[in-house]
């Protein structure tokens, strides 16, 4: 049962370098977010895909972009990275359109360190 | 954006005991889920409610859904070691795919 697979699970980064995090679920779902979670700070939402080529930004999207050309995969690239990118990211998937309104699924998280 | 405060932040008690944890807003959300994460983990799901007044059961786990879906609780019996974990209550106003509002969560902690 692989559910949502993140790669990689530890990386450092130096300021200034793009990287890829990759997001693939086997479960058919439509839904797909990222999260970064950051002590005191909770989880909060940085893109999210409704469906195949549909992407949209949700609280924290600076300095990420997505894309979703299959359902099964949702990446989330760092243009330029920055110090303040120092996170835990988290992929999620659903079944469900509907946020919250159905089960929610989520990766291991990557934690990525940028100096 | 919609806030959702959580309380206690952090909360040590004995195995046995019973707690109370709470996750408070000034909206109303269409639905409101409880999520649990160990350490290294992702959150994962324990509950969704959607109707106001609703509580649902899971085991030793009691989860409550306000009245008027701005506030929810959860409430464990007789915690065991177990039960160590970040709680999570997180949020959607619904109408739109917009991702859920999480609360920044309670640590618990239970003793042997």
């Amino acid at each position: 049962n692989a559910g949502v697979t993140q790669t990689p699970k530890f990386q450092v980064l130096k300021t200034g370098q793009s990287m890829t995090l990759q997001c693939a679920q086997d479960m058919n779902h439509e839904y797909m977010s990222w999260y970064r979670q950051d002590p005191g700070m909770g989880l909060r939402l940085i893109h999210y895909s409704v469906g195949a080529g549909i992407t949209d930004q949700g609280e924290v999207p600076n300095g990420y972009n997505v894309s979703r050309s299959t359902t099964e995969d949702f990446p989330l690239r760092l243009l330029s990275a920055a110090p303040s990118q120092t996170s835990v990211y988290f992929c999620a998937s659903s079944y469900d359109r509907m946020a919250g309104r159905g089960a929610i699924y989520f990766g291991e998280g990557s934690w990525l360190t940028v100096v | 954006t919609q806030l959702l405060e959580q309380s206690p932040q952090f909360l040590s008690i004995q195995e046995g005991e019973n707690l109370t944890v709470y996750c408070n807003s000034s909206s109303v959300f269409s639905s409101l889920q409880w999520y649990r994460q160990e350490p290294g983990e992702g959150p994962v799901l324990l509950v969704t409610v959607v109707t106001g007044g609703e509580v649902k059961k899971l085991k030793r786990l009691t989860f409550q859904f306000g009245d008027a879906r701005k506030d929810s609780s959860l409430h464990i019996t007789a915690a065991q070691t177990g039960d160590t974990g970040l709680y999570l209550c997180a949020g959607t106003t619904g109408g739109g795919a917009d991702g859920l509002t999480f609360g920044k969560g309670t640590h618990l902690i239970i003793q042997p």
